[in-house]
């Protein structure tokens, strides 16, 4: 199976910027993703992983390394609205590339 | 487009009694998921589907049953409910990256 470490709240005041931490064991990995939830809504997809380096969608970038089976989300410019949880979530062959998600990181943004 | 779709969105269940959730997606995805989420607990792999008549466990299958007899639709089945089953579900569907979800089924098992 696979398990992934996040860290569980997070805290940071508006405008600033925050990184969330993924770590991940699995085998057969095929890419890791980022998804918002805010309270009593649907996760939404916000990026997506598959091999190392940066990816940046406006203020929001995600990082994956590989040999480390490490990455982060990097959110900018934070907005009280960016208020919600973050989820990452790998896609692996073992588990013929089904999604299986982190417990979550709540992140609060403070005025 | 209406996306993902799930029936019922909230259902009070008496322990011992059925019932089967609906998910129904027009994208044309090959995956479909049933997920569960607890507070604290993240999301949780139920079951899920690679294709049309294909059905494969998740992490916490125990107590549920699925079917996808169409590409479209993935159904959830509560053979005999129980408290702990108490949860917010949600279905998603993908090609192999984007995941869409369902806007979540709240189900209390009394």
């Amino acid at each position: 199976g696979q398990s992934l470490e996040q860290p569980s709240e997070v805290t940071a005041v508006e405008g600033a910027i925050v990184q969330i931490n993924c770590t991940y064991q699995t085998s057969g990995f095929y890419g890791l993703s980022w998804y918002q939830q805010h309270d009593g809504g649907a996760p939404t997809f916000l990026s997506y992983n598959a091999l190392d380096g940066l990816e940046e969608t406006g203020r929001f970038s995600s990082f994956l390394s590989r040999s480390d089976s490490y990455g982060y989300l990097l959110l900018q410019e934070l907005q009280m609205k960016d208020s919600a949880s973050y989820f990452c979530a790998v896609r692996a062959l073992n588990s013929g590339y089904a999604l299986n998600f982190g417990k979550g990181t709540s992140l609060l943004v403070t005025p | 487009n209406a996306g993902v779709t799930q029936t019922p969105k909230f259902r009070v269940l008496k322990t011992g009694q059925s019932m089967t959730l609906l998910c129904a997606q027009d994208m044309n995805h090959e995956y479909m998921y049933w997920y569960r989420q607890d507070p604290g607990m993240g999301l949780r792999l139920i079951h899920y589907s690679v294709g049309e008549g294909t059905t494969a466990k998740g992490e916490v299958p125990d107590g549920y049953n699925v079917s996808r007899l169409k590409k479209q639709n993935f159904l959830l089945g509560l053979e005999s409910a129980a408290p702990s089953q108490t949860s917010v579900y949600f279905c998603a569907s993908s090609r192999k990256v984007e995941a869409f979800f369902g806007q979540g089924t709240r189900l209390t098992v009394v």
